[in-house]
Order: structure tokens, then sequence, then C-alpha cells
């Protein structure tokens, strides 16, 4: 079946702008988190969305904001693009609760100028 | 909260086995997952341990150790294209599918 898919997956913006990134999970799957990866932070946690609804949210300021649509699919929004926020961004998707596998896309690289 | 700690660079020769620690604490824990990303692409998951002990699949192999809030990777017979950046990252016992994830581990594999 098939993976987790991102769209796009370069992108390149000017400080200020916003950004939209899209997620499809795998089929099946109700459970659609994000995550930021940067060379000096690392991998960290963004939010879950769970049947629509935001499960979990880690520390990020407002400026990051996502949803999550009737079939699972799921956007973040990045608004006031700063430098800071170049990073590559990835989806991943579970079918239910805690203990399942997680599945990573390839996720979208996002520069910021 | 919840903090993970790996050695950033692991190397060792092709055919070897190499080990991969993580030591973590948490507020609370659900289990310990590994996870490997080659230069580029997504972080792919590897192994996932929940209980105590040793999880095997293939050449690659998990322990963990709740008491000593401790883990473990074990790659053996190392192939070239084992060179990859390695995580491991716990789950927390909230409801929900979120990770924290270690800094990761820079495996080479040398010929």
């Amino acid at each position: 079946k098939a993976g987790v898919t991102q769209t796009p997956r370069y992108l390149i913006k000017t400080r200020g702008q916003q950004v939209t990134l899209s997620c499809s999970p795998i089929s099946g799957h109700r459970s659609v988190s994000w995550y930021q990866q940067t060379p000096g932070q690392g991998l960290q946690f963004l939010f879950e969305y769970f049947s629509e609804t935001q499960r979990n949210k880690g520390n990020f300021p407002g400026r990051f904001s996502g949803r999550q649509f009737s079939n699972s699919r799921s956007e973040m929004n990045v608004s006031t693009l700063e430098l800071g926020d170049s990073a590559l961004y990835l989806c991943a998707s579970s079918s239910t609760g805690a203990g399942n596998t997680i599945y990573f896309g390839e996720g979208s690289w996002l520069t910021v100028v | 909260g919840q903090s993970l700690e790996q050695p950033s660079e692991v190397t060792a020769v092709e055919g070897a086995i190499v080990q991969i620690n993580c030591t973590y604490q948490t507020s609370g824990f659900y289990g310990l997952s590994w996870y490997q990303q080659h230069d580029g692409g997504a972080p792919t998951f590897l192994s996932y341990n929940a209980l105590d002990g040793l999880e095997e699949t293939g050449r690659f192999s998990s322990f963990l150790s709740r008491s000593d809030s401790y883990g473990y990777l074990l790659l053996q017979e190392l192939q070239m294209k084992d060179s990859a950046s390695y995580f491991c990252a716990v789950e927390g016992d909230n409801a929900g599918n979120m990770l924290t994830f270690g800094g990761g581990t820079r495996l080479m594999v040398k010929p």
C-alpha cells in the first residue's frame, strides 16, 4: 500500500510569507503527526491530529498550526516565516494510539530566505 | 519532560557488530523506538520495545531495560548501506503518537 505522501517536496519562501504543507497518511491511518528536523535542534514534535482533532502539541509558537480533514489528510501552516523556520518538515502517520508503529513521509524541505 | 542521550557518532567496519546506546529520562513512558535515516531521506522504523528484553528483526536487534532507563540497538553483519543516522525515540504515556527523539547517532561503516 502507498506510504505517507508529502507535498511539496522542496520550496523556497521569503521571510514574512506563509507556507502550507500537505500530508496524505497511509490508507486507514487516522493519526497524523508533524515533526521539524534541523541540524541544530534535531527532530522535534510539532503536533498530532486524530479524527480531525489536535490531540497533542509540542512547544512551538502559535505561528505553527495544522488541521486534519475528514479523510485524514492533514495540512500544516507556518505564518510570518522566519529564517530559523528553514527545516525538513516530516509528516508521520499511525493507525490509532500509542504503541503503534509510526511511519514517516519523505518530508518537505523548506528554505526561508 | 523527556530527554534522550545517544552517542553522536560511531564508526565500524563492514561485517562487524555495533551497538548504539540510548539512555532516557521521561515523565511517562510507553515504549522505545529506533529509526534509521539516510542523508536526505525519511526516518524509517526499525524496532520497538514496550517491554524489557530483546527484540530481534533480522540483522537488527533492540534491547530495553526500564529499570535502568536504557536501551540499545544492535546491528550485526554491518553493510556499507547501514551508514546512516540512527535515532532512539520514546513514546510518552499520554494518548496519541508523540515521539521525543534523541539527537541521533551517525554510523559510518568502513570497508
